[in-house]
């Protein structure tokens, strides 16, 4: 497949119960986070995103939150699905400076076990 | 469909031989970029265009050219490829070069393995 990170810490649930996924960011002046899902093959996809004026947002089935204090956001998916099986990277952005690069974390795997 | 394309999604090639990776997006979008994700360390980017014929360097621009004639297409050019350059490339685009709080949408990726 095209996934990248053979060593990725990987995360395994059972269909139909939540998952939560965590990721440490490093820059306290990142003032936008993102959740991307990769599936095989493919290039990653958005899932939600967040401001750092905000604490929690939520989309469908899934939730993120982000603690500034510890730097830590998660994103949670409810009832979580095979289809949901895929790379999961959280993305900052640093603060404004016109170049929107993206900082993407190494990613965690889901595995979904039907 | 809104989306991003990327050619040739699969490339062998030697050490020294020219290469471009086409990118074309069908949103109007401003802002365009490319990124090589490696593993263990995650997508990084090589060059970013926030218009027409604007351009400049991302964190790991070394070896790569790009060019932005049209808004619609964002070429990477490697004019003398290395193994180094071998990896997982991926074009991404964006609506407004004024805000970051746009999400950005990828092309399916460019596996590129340089001999």
């Amino acid at each position: 497949g095209e996934n990248v990170g053979l060593h990725l810490p990987t995360l395994s649930v059972q269909e139909g119960d939540n998952s939560i996924i965590n990721c440490a960011y490093s820059n306290s002046a990142s003032d936008y986070f993102i959740w991307y899902k990769q599936e095989s093959g493919k290039g990653p996809q958005f899932i939600i995103d967040i401001r750092s004026n905000m604490d929690k947002r939520q989309g469908q089935r899934v939730t993120v939150l982000l603690n500034k204090t510890v730097k830590h956001l998660s994103l949670q998916i409810a009832a979580t699905q095979p289809g949901d099986s895929a790379v999961y990277f959280c993305a900052e952005n640093p603060q404004w400076t016109g170049r929107r690069a993206l900082t993407f974390g190494s990613g965690t795997r889901l595995q979904v076990q039907p | 469909e809104a989306q991003v394309t990327q050619n040739p999604r699969y490339l062998i090639t030697v050490t020294g031989k020219k290469l471009t990776v086409t990118c074309s997006q069908n949103m109007n979008h401003e802002y365009m970029s490319w990124y090589r994700q490696d593993p263990g360390l995650g997508l990084r980017q090589i060059y970013y265009s926030m218009n027409v014929e604007v351009t400049d360097k991302g964190d790991v621009p070394e070896g790569y050219k790009v060019s932005r004639k049209e808004k619609r297409n964002f070429p990477l050019i490697l004019e003398s490829p290395s193994p180094n350059q071998t990896s997982l490339y991926f074009c991404a685009s964006s609506n407004s070069g004024t805000s970051p709080y746009n999400e950005q949408f990828f092309g399916p990726g460019t596996r590129l393995t340089v001999l």
